[in-house]
C-alpha cells in the first residue's frame, strides 16, 4: 500500500470554516511536504516540515508532524472558495524518490 | 509560480502515432521528473533524471522513454501511442539534495483515440 495516504479522501466545508486533512506514512522520513493542485493544473508546493520539527506555520496553513505515529496534519484556517483544490502530502525518504499520497479533494462552498 | 513549462497542454491523437511531450525549466535545476496522473488520482513517478545524460525509470512501468541532453530540457517520448497511454503527464524539477521541494508544470493531458 501507499507510503503516504491522505484522509479524508474528500472534504466539503463552508467558507470561513477550518479544514483539516491528515497524512499517514509507513517508514522513516527526512521531511514531509504538502502540495496543492487546482483542477487542470500542476502541483504547487505549500509547506515543508522536517522530521525534527513538530509544527510549522505559513499564513493560514498550519502543519503538524508526529513521527511516533507517522502522521501529519494540514490545517487551513478561515477557508476561502479559492482554497478548493486537491491537497497531497509527499514524503522524502532516505535513498528513495518522493512518494505522493492519493490526495484529499477539498471543496469550499461560498 | 515556478518557471517550468510543458507543451502541449492538450493532445488528442490516434493510435500508433509517435508523441513527444516537451518539458523545459529555467531554474537550472539538476533533478527533473515525469509523473503520470489519472484525473483525481495519485501521482506515479515514471522517469527521473539527476542531471545531463542521467535518466532512470520510476516506480511505475511505462513504455515511454526520456532524454536529458541539456539541463533545462527533459522530453518524454512515446514511440507508438495506445489508448492505455491516455492520462495526464506532469513534469517537475527540483534542486539537488534529499527532499527538495518540487516545482511542477501544468501538465499535458493526453488522449489516444
Amino acid at each position: 500500500s501507499q507510503q503516504g495516504e491522505e484522509d479524508p479522501q474528500a472534504l466539503s466545508i463552508q467558507e470561513g470554516e477550518n479544514a483539516t486533512m491528515n497524512c499517514s506514512y509507513k517508514t522513516s522520513i527526512n521531511n514531509l511536504q504538502w502540495y496543492r493542485q487546482n483542477s487542470g493544473r500542476g502541483l504547487v508546493h505549500l509547506i515543508l516540515i522536517r522530521s525534527n520539527e513538530r509544527e510549522k506555520h505559513s499564513g493560514r496553513l498550519r502543519v503538524t508532524l508526529d513521527t511516533s505515529k507517522k502522521s501529519s496534519s494540514l490545517l487551513i484556517t478561515a477557508s476561502r472558495a479559492a482554497d478548493t483544490a486537491s491537497y497531497f502530502c509527499a514524503t522524502a525518504i532516505y535513498g528513495q524518490n518522493f512518494v505522493f499520497g492519493p490526495g484529499t479533494r477539498l471543496s469550499v462552498l461560498p | 509560480e515556478a518557471d517550468i513549462y510543458q507543451t502541449p497542454r492538450y493532445l488528442v491523437i490516434g493510435t500508433g502515432k509517435k508523441i513527444t511531450l516537451e518539458c523545459s525549466q529555467t531554474m537550472g535545476h539538476d533533478k527533473m521528473y515525469w509523473y503520470q496522473q489519472d484525473p483525481g488520482m495519485e501521482l506515479h513517478l515514471i522517469h527521473y533524471s539527476y542531471g545531463v545524460n542521467s535518466t532512470e525509470k520510476g516506480d511505475l512501468s511505462s513504455e515511454s522513454t526520456v532524454s536529458r541532453i541539456r539541463t533545462e530540457h527533459f522530453p518524454l517520448t512515446l514511440e507508438s501511442a495506445r489508448p492505455s497511454h491516455t492520462s495526464q503527464y506532469l513534469c517537475a524539477s527540483s534542486e539537488s539534495g534529499l527532499g527538495q521541494p518540487q516545482h511542477f508544470g501544468d501538465g499535458t493531458r493526453l488522449s489516444i483515440l
